[in-house]
């Protein structure tokens, strides 16, 4: 039984475009939500997160939306470039426990030249 | 430079033998994490120490073994009894609630 989900294993979109990727969860004590940028053979690195008191969360080209009714966020990407492409993880964090993360299994995102 | 290192980036290893990868940080966190990655798939996690001298079992401990004797390091040892070792193994340590990861080991198993 995942907690946090990424139903979309792949996505390519055109450069300049924008890019949409999804997250939903289950868990809701979960008040807290990082998105994690990964090459290959590379650690993930922190894009953004959000806040469960807050609703959508901008940092330059990058947008994370949460809906806490749906149980469902989302990262935008406006505009995609070709340096963008590589798998992005949601992860999700409870403060009661023990600020843990938990992530989903991932979105390789392919930006098209 | 602040950071995660882990060591070797790449292992081979042959079955029936136990391996140790390193992990090592030099920001001060108190919180360190071991996760495992295979293709395709998200982060699993195997060990968490959230203070020198403690740690705690995560989602896939089977097999696997840590040590937390100083703040700095918090090593993964794969023994014989983790059934399928072959993946990426990456070490984590978190302030707040964002982790910081290292840049991995690769582990085969031959």
């Amino acid at each position: 039984d995942q907690q946090v989900k990424q139903n979309s294993p792949s996505l390519s979109v055109q450069e300049g475009r924008i890019s949409i990727l999804n997250c939903d969860y289950t868990n809701s004590m979960f008040d807290y939500f990082l998105w994690y940028k990964k090459y290959p053979a590379e650690g993930p690195t922190f894009l953004i997160s959000i806040s469960s008191i807050k609703d959508k969360n901008e940092d330059g080209r990058f947008t994370v939306f949460l809906n806490k009714s749906a149980k469902h966020l989302s990262l935008h990407i406006v505009p995609s470039q070709p340096g963008d492409s590589a798998v992005y993880f949601c992860a999700a964090s409870e403060y009661n426990a023990g600020n843990m993360l938990t992530f989903g299994g991932g979105t390789r995102l392919m930006v098209k030249p | 430079d602040g950071g995660i290192t882990q060591s070797p980036k790449y292992l081979f290893r042959k079955e029936g033998q136990n391996v140790t990868l390193s992990c090592e940080q030099n920001l001060n966190h108190d919180a360190m994490y071991w996760y495992r990655q295979d293709p395709g798939q998200g982060l699993r996690l195997i060990y968490y120490s959230q203070i020198v001298n403690d740690f705690q079992k995560g989602d896939i401990a089977e097999g696997y073994s840590v040590s937390r004797e100083k703040k700095e390091s918090f090593p993964l040892t794969v023994t014989s009894a983790q059934k399928n070792p072959t993946a990426f193994y990456l070490c984590a340590s978190r302030t707040g609630y964002e982790q910081f990861f290292g840049p991995g080991t690769r582990l085969t198993v031959l």
